[in-house]
């Protein structure tokens, strides 16, 4: 079975840093692109970034490019979000998703919270 | 603002049929798939459409997707009371160099 499991969320002030993880099981992690998208309270989906399957690529959305960075270990099946500079609007729920194929995310994990509030 | 327009909402009654649009641009929708994700309030999203209109495993065909130019369409038929839903359009923006969803569109099972 599938899994993805964020963990790092919480509570952060303006300008504070973060790293959210998140843990794959149940598929050969190795093969594929990873995502994360973040959703604000009561908003829609807002894709933040991606990385491929072995870690060289990466891409961010314009509104996180130079504050967050994503990264992957495939020894632990795991994909992380450093995020720095963080603001107020970037409190939202952030999921990890896996890549089916060309931004079809056929797992989602349960979500991570971030608040940023002072 | 988001990069693809979805309608905010749109409503019908059980066993009929409904379509939400997603209109783009040549930079998005126009040369890149496009895929469809169904949430229901609390939970993450579920996909339902990848590569414009294939439906991963287990995905009932009563949901489809099509692609024209710069716009998609998710069909639903035979709508049931656990479709309502806020729906999502997503694709790849090559100028950007981003992904991009639409604003979602609420559906009401009347």
């Amino acid at each position: 079975e599938v899994q993805l499991v964020e963990s790092g969320g919480g509570l952060v002030q303006p300008g504070g840093s973060l790293r959210l993880s998140c843990a794959a099981s149940g598929f050969t992690f190795s093969s594929f692109w990873m995502h994360w998208v973040r959703q604000a309270p009561g908003k829609g989906l807002d894709y933040v970034s991606r990385i491929n399957s072995d870690g060289t690529i990466t891409q961010y959305a314009g509104s996180v490019k130079g504050r967050f960075t994503i990264s992957r270990d495939n020894a632990k099946s795991a994909v992380y979000l450093e995020m720095n500079s963080l603001r107020a609007d970037d409190t939202a729920v952030y999921y990890c998703a896996k890549d089916l194929h060309i931004l079809g995310f056929d797992y989602w994990g349960q979500g991570a919270l971030v608040t940023v509030s002072s | 603002q988001s990069v693809l327009t979805q309608p905010p909402s749109v409503s019908a009654a059980p066993g009929q049929k409904v379509t939400i649009s997603c209109s783009g641009s040549s930079s998005n929708i126009g040369n890149n798939y496009v895929s469809w994700y169904q949430q229901l309030p609390g939970t993450a999203p579920k996909l339902l459409i990848y590569d414009n209109n294939k439906r991963p495993s287990g995905i009932p065909d009563r949901f489809s997707g099509s692609k024209s130019g710069t716009s998609a369409t998710l069909g639903i038929t035979g709508l049931q009371t656990g479709d309502e839903a806020d729906y999502y359009c997503g694709t790849w923006d090559s100028s950007l160099g981003a992904g991009v969803f639409g604003g979602g569109t609420k559906l009401t099972v009347l």
